[in-house]
C-alpha cells in the first residue's frame, strides 16, 4: 500500500494552465479507471474535483480536467486563479479493496 | 443537503482506546458506502477503512488492521470507528466520507475530528 507519487509543489501565474501528476502502479492507477482528485484548503475538508479518471462532478468548474496514461494520472487546471491555491491530492482504488492517496501537491499561484 | 459530523476525538494515552462517531443526515445513509480517512496535521491524506452499505463488506489499511473496527448503525444514521491499542502514529484528523456505491470515490466529507495519542 505505497502512496501514489505527486510532486510536492507546483506554481503558476494567473491565467496559465498547470498540470499536476500522480504516478502509481498497475495495481492501482494503471489497473482501474478509478482515480479521483481532491482540493483541500487550509483547515478544511477535501473536496472532490475529478472521479473515474476524467469525470467531473456537477458543480465543479470545467477549468479542472483529468486524464491518465498508463500508471500516471494528471489533473489540469486551466485559467489559473488565485483561489486555486490549495493542496491537491490524487487517490486511486487499489487491488484488495483499498484506496491509496498521493502525498499531495501544494499549488502556489504567483 | 448532505451533512457528516464527526465526534469523539480527543487526547488519549498510547495503548488506550477511543471510539469515533460520524452522524449522517441529508441522504440515504443505509444505501451509502462509508469510509474513514485520516490526515496527520500538515501532512497528506490516508485512507483507513470502508464499510459497505449493508455492513457486510469491511476493509482496512494494513496499518490499522486488527486494532481498528469500522461499524455502522443505519437505524441511527451513524458510522463508527473503534480504535484500540492506539499508537502515537495514529495521531491525526479523522474524516468520515461518503461513497455512492460503485463510484469508488469520496463525494462528501465531514469536517474531521482530531485524535491525539500522547502520554
Amino acid at each position: 500500500q505505497s502512496a501514489l507519487t505527486q510532486p510536492a509543489s507546483v506554481s503558476g501565474s494567473p491565467g496559465q494552465s498547470i498540470i499536476l501528476s500522480c504516478t502509481g502502479t498497475s495495481s492501482d492507477v494503471g489497473g482501474y479507471n478509478l482515480v479521483s482528485w481532491y482540493q483541500q484548503n487550509p483547515g478544511k475538508a477535501p473536496k472532490v474535483l475529478i472521479y473515474g479518471d476524467t469525470k467531473r462532478p456537477s458543480g465543479v468548474s470545467n477549468r479542472y480536467s483529468g486524464s491518465k496514461s498508463g500508471n500516471t494520472a494528471s489533473l489540469t487546471i486551466s485559467g489559473l486563479q488565485a483561489d486555486d491555491e490549495a493542496d491537491y491530492y490524487c487517490c486511486s482504488y487499489a487491488r484488495g479493496t483499498t484506496w491509496v492517496f498521493g502525498g499531495g501537491t501544494k499549488l502556489t499561484v504567483l | 443537503q448532505v451533512n457528516l459530523v464527526e465526534s469523539g476525538g480527543g487526547v488519549v494515552q498510547p495503548g488506550r482506546s477511543l471510539r469515533l462517531s460520524c452522524a449522517a443526515s441529508g441522504f440515504s445513509f443505509s444505501y451509502s458506502v462509508m469510509h474513514w480517512v485520516r490526515q496527520v496535521p500538515g501532512k497528506g491524506l490516508e485512507w483507513v477503512a470502508v464499510i459497505a452499505h449493508d455492513g457486510n463488506g469491511i476493509y482496512y489499511t494494513d496499518y490499522v488492521k486488527g486494532r481498528f473496527t469500522i461499524s455502522r448503525d443505519s437505524s441511527q444514521n451513524t458510522l463508527y470507528l473503534q480504535m484500540n491499542s492506539l499508537r502515537p502514529e495514529d495521531t491525526a484528523i479523522y474524516y468520515c466520507a461518503r461513497e455512492t456505491p460503485g463510484t469508488y470515490y469520496f463525494d462528501y466529507w465531514g469536517q474531521g475530528t482530531l485524535v491525539t495519542v500522547s502520554s
